[in-house]
């Protein structure tokens, strides 16, 4: 069994250009949820998808889009990017979208807009 | 919209000694709860989760509707329970809210 995997590690970008991360989910896993965490908060929900479908989405503007695949692995674009995006983003995946399955972490990407 | 505080960004104790930390949410739905454990140099895993009514790693939680509150006790303090603890609330359609942690650190 795989676990989450998320690429690249780090990035850095500059204000208004655009960046796509991508997440694995673990084996046997359709749900993929993406979360955005800034320095010294906690994670802040931004979309979740299932079966290639966004299946609920946080309070994120509509430049934060994500894809989901066949194979259950997800991307997260980001356009027009501004330099309070500068987070590290991580994704979880778990078995369904159910509000009690453990969700599993990836180990994120550090995204950087100068 | 659903709110999840802790209240302690940080928390010192002793090896040997009781601890707990403290999560308190707001929803007016019936909440899921979760507590994330994150070690250094280690991706954000499960610890517990209130539906399960268990005890891992010596930690349990007991979901306290009245007062909104899911803290985390554990009798007996380690050294390798250092690490940055999340409190997580799930809501019936599935949307996590995470706490901003409290970092805990097991002195020797």
């Amino acid at each position: 069994e795989t676990g989450v995997t998320q690429s690249p590690t780090h990035l850095i970008k500059t204000r208004g250009q655009q960046v796509t991360l991508r997440c694995s989910s673990q084996s046997g896993h359709n749900t993929v949820s993406w979360y955005q965490q800034a320095l010294g908060q906690g994670p802040q929900f931004i979309f979740q998808y299932y079966r290639e479908e966004e299946n609920g989405r946080g309070n994120f503007p509509p430049r934060f889009s994500g894809l989901q695949f066949p194979n259950y692995s997800s991307e997260l674009n980001v356009n027009a990017l501004e330099l309070d995006d500068s987070a590290l983003y991580l994704c979880a995946s778990s078995q369904v979208p159910r509000n009690t399955d453990t969700q599993y972490f990836g180990p994120g990407t550090r995204l950087t807009v100068l | 919209a659903q709110r999840v505080t802790q209240p302690e960004k940080l928390l010192s104790v002793f090896k040997g000694a009781p601890v707990e930390l403290k999560c308190n949410y707001s929803y007016s739905g019936s909440p899921e709860l979760f507590w994330y454990v994150q070690y250094s140099r280690q991706r954000l895993q499960l610890l517990l989760r209130h539906i399960s009514r268990e005890s891992i790693k010596g930690f349990t939680a007991d979901l306290n509707k009245g007062e909104t509150s899911f803290h985390l006790k554990k009798p007996f303090a380690q050294e390798e329970d250092s690490a940055m603890y999340y409190c997580a609330l799930v809501t019936i359609a599935g949307k996590s809210t995470f706490g901003d942690g409290t970092t805990l650190t097991v002195k020797p």
